[in-house]
């Protein structure tokens, strides 16, 4: 089963507009953390923004917020007023503590194209 | 500046060849991940190492190998066992500790099979 789940494989925005992108995931650790990265097309990993499992409130990143909902498991960027700029892959990622100890182990979404149009 | 530096940006492989991606970061991070991409497929961990001399199986370590000899080197080595290894390989650092310690990533080698 998938731990972080991108249901929008594409989604379009005009500019100025704000638009969100959806992320679930599915864990059983209590401390977890949540992470959203961009990938323009020159394939740079760009972070944007974290979320920890314990924090109360919604993170938030200038333009970038996290609406993080822990009952649902679900934690979507918000990207106020896009840019054309924004155009590009985005991924949500989850990083938890194996069973065995040690260090987090990140897990990727598969991404969702944004397409800021003028 | 600091940050991680990918070489080459790209890479050809003939077939039954082993070519090896290099990795250098200058962070002083512990740990060092590389990653392979596929269209649609988002990233997919291949190895990690927490510490030098040391390092660990990920979800497709299938037909790749690793060293980490010095803390600030991790190169991957794609062997002629992947059969399939055209791809974006990513290589990332962070600080060993908290969930919270961000990834950072290289820009990437794109590895194409002739």
């Amino acid at each position: 089963a998938q731990k972080i789940t991108q249901t929008q494989p594409g989604m379009f925005v005009q500019e100025k507009e704000a638009v969100t992108l959806d992320c679930t995931y599915d864990t059983s650790d209590q401390s977890y953390g949540l992470f959203w990265y961009k990938q323009p097309s020159s394939g740079e990993m760009i972070f944007l923004i974290y979320q920890g499992s314990y924090d109360e409130q919604n993170a938030t990143e200038g333009r970038y917020s996290l609406n993080f909902q822990k009952a649902r498991k679900s934690a979507n960027l918000v990207i106020s007023a896009s840019q054309l700029g924004d155009s590009a892959m985005y991924f949500c990622a989850m990083r938890e503590r194996p069973a065995s100890g040690g260090s987090y182990i990140p897990t990727f979404g598969r991404g969702t194209s944004l397409i800021v149009h003028p | 500046d600091g940050g991680i530096t990918q070489s080459p940006k790209y890479l050809f492989r003939k077939e039954g060849q082993n070519v090896t991606l290099s990795c250098e970061q200058n962070l002083n991070h512990d740990a060092m991940y590389w990653y392979r991409q596929d269209p649609g497929q988002g990233l997919r961990l291949i190895y990690y190492s927490q510490i030098v001399n040391d390092f660990q199986k990920g979800d497709i370590a299938e037909g790749y190998s690793v060293s980490r000899e010095k803390k600030e080197s991790f190169p991957l080595t794609v062997t002629s066992a992947q059969k399939n290894p055209t791809a974006f390989y990513l290589c990332a650092s962070q600080s060993v500790g908290t969930a919270q310690e961000t990834q950072y990533f290289g820009p990437g080698t794109r590895l194409l099979v002739l």
